[in-house]
């Protein structure tokens, strides 16, 4: 059984088109988060999520929102996608936002735009 | 903010050792863990220390020393497998992890 899994794992659209990332975990775990994994593989995070509820937000350009049904589920959407904005997108999850707690990642989403 | 630095590259042969360096800069230090990626893989986590000194697991081993702001991720008989990227992160606070740029690591036969 797949912990933290995203989709769809590869995206190609055109600009000003709006995307979203769905990603669910089977964890149990009450955090989740984006990262973003740009072209020289630096990993940043965007978001963070605990029980559902935002407690980061880092500078994002408010095109991306994140949404969060329930605490399994944690959603990327991106409206008027520009060429700057493809990457890697890792939804990812873990018990408690406390420090040194594991991060699971799912295995990405490779977003291009053209 | 949080700055990490590691090495960019690190070559070696199949059976060596090698050591992962990693300094960092940050306010409200909790602890530092490193991850592994291979190319079109997700991150997966190795390793977390908190406190001083080096933490075994298996083949690989992670050192900190908070007074230098510094770490390092020791791998040993290493397997052509183990060619990835390695990540060190640092916790500052509540849900924050801050990654390094990443080694990425060749092993040659």
């Amino acid at each position: 059984d797949t912990a933290v899994s995203q989709t769809p794992k590869y995206l190609v659209t055109q600009m000003g088109n709006d995307k979203s990332i769905k990603c669910e975990q089977n964890l149990g775990h009450d955090t989740m988060y984006w990262y973003k994994q740009d072209s020289k593989k630096f990993l940043k995070i965007m978001f963070s999520y605990n029980n559902k509820e935002l407690i980061i937000n880092e500078t994002v350009p408010n095109r991306f929102s994140p949404k969060s049904p329930d605490k399994a589920h944690l959603n990327l959407h991106i409206n008027s996608l520009e060429l700057g904005d493809s990457a890697v997108y890792f939804c990812a999850s873990s018990q408690g936002a406390r420090e040194g707690n594991t991060i699971y990642f799912g295995e990405g989403s490779w977003l291009t735009v053209v | 903010g949080q700055s990490l630095e590691q090495p960019s590259e690190v070559t070696a042969v199949e059976g060596a050792i090698v050591q992962i360096n990693c300094t960092y800069q940050t306010s409200g230090f909790y602890g530092l863990s490193w991850y592994q990626q291979h190319d079109g893989g997700a991150p997966t986590f190795l390793s977390y220390n908190a406190l001083d000194g080096l933490e075994e697991t298996g083949r690989f081993s992670s050192f900190l020393s908070r007074s230098d702001s510094y770490g390092y991720l020791l791998l040993q008989e290493l397997q052509m497998k183990d060619s990835a990227s390695y990540f060190c992160a640092v916790s500052s606070g509540y849900s924050t992890l801050t990654f390094g740029k990443g080694t990425m690591l060749l092993v040659s036969p």
